[in-house]
């Protein structure tokens, strides 16, 4: 079984709706992470999250919120979705690396298309 | 300067060549580096930290550079199995609760029979 995973792997909807998309790590990781790729732009983040009670913005988190629900589980909302929210959306977990820095791990992605 | 800079390719490459990928970083405080390889329609995945001293694992050769705040990956006798998206990755900040990474937008490498 994987140690990173993401529901749905994909979605279509509609402008205007509510989205959930969940990730779920058996890694034991404290650090969880919320990124999305454009095509051109890479990976940007949107939030992160290093413990169940500390949650952070990214340098894109307008329109999107967070919650995380148990060291093993971070859900990203979508409470309004729009056509730029369009992306290829990746959790990521780490264990904050030692020495050198960390790894990060990610889940198979999400890709959302919304119309 | 932006934050990670790396170009983008397209590298088309025979196999058996020699393949090396450039990436310059704003931030002269940042700690860590790393090379992440992504295939297409799928998730980033850790190809290996660069050290210092520069690494090698296998036909991969990482090294850096700070004083002129570049890293650079070289690939030897490439395979067909190397064809990928490179992602340059630094960590901007000095660890502690601000420790997060920051990509490049990845280079893309084709590399032909």
């Amino acid at each position: 079984d994987a140690d990173v995973t993401q529901t749905p792997r994909n979605r279509i909807t509609k402008t205007g709706k509510r989205i959930m998309l969940e990730c779920s790590q058996t890694k034991g990781h404290d650090r969880m992470y919320w990124y999305r790729q454009d095509p051109g732009l890479g990976l940007r983040l949107i939030y992160y999250s290093f413990d169940v009670k500390d949650i952070n913005k990214g340098e894109i988190s307008d329109g999107y919120s967070v919650s995380r629900q148990a060291q093993a589980k971070f859900s990203l909302s979508l409470e309004s979705a729009i056509p730029n929210q369009t992306a290829l959306y990746f959790c990521a977990t780490s264990d904050g690396g030692q020495g050198v820095g960390e790894t990060q791990y990610f889940g198979p992605g999400t890709r959302l298309l919304v119309l | 300067r932006k934050e990670v800079e790396q170009d983008p390719g397209p590298f088309n490459v025979p196999e058996g060549a020699t393949v090396a990928f450039n990436c310059t970083y704003s931030n002269s405080a940042s700690q860590s580096f790393f090379w992440y390889r992504q295939d297409c329609r799928k998730e980033p995945k850790l190809l290996m930290s660069v050290y210092s001293s520069g690494n090698e694992d296998g036909r991969f050769t990482a090294q850096l550079n700070r004083a002129s705040q570049y890293i650079s990956l070289l690939i030897r006798d490439s395979k067909l199995s190397d064809s990928a998206t490179y992602l340059c990755v630094v960590n901007p900040n000095s660890g502690g609760s601000n420790y997060k990474l920051t990509f490049g937008k990845g280079t893309l490498l084709t590399v032909n029979p």
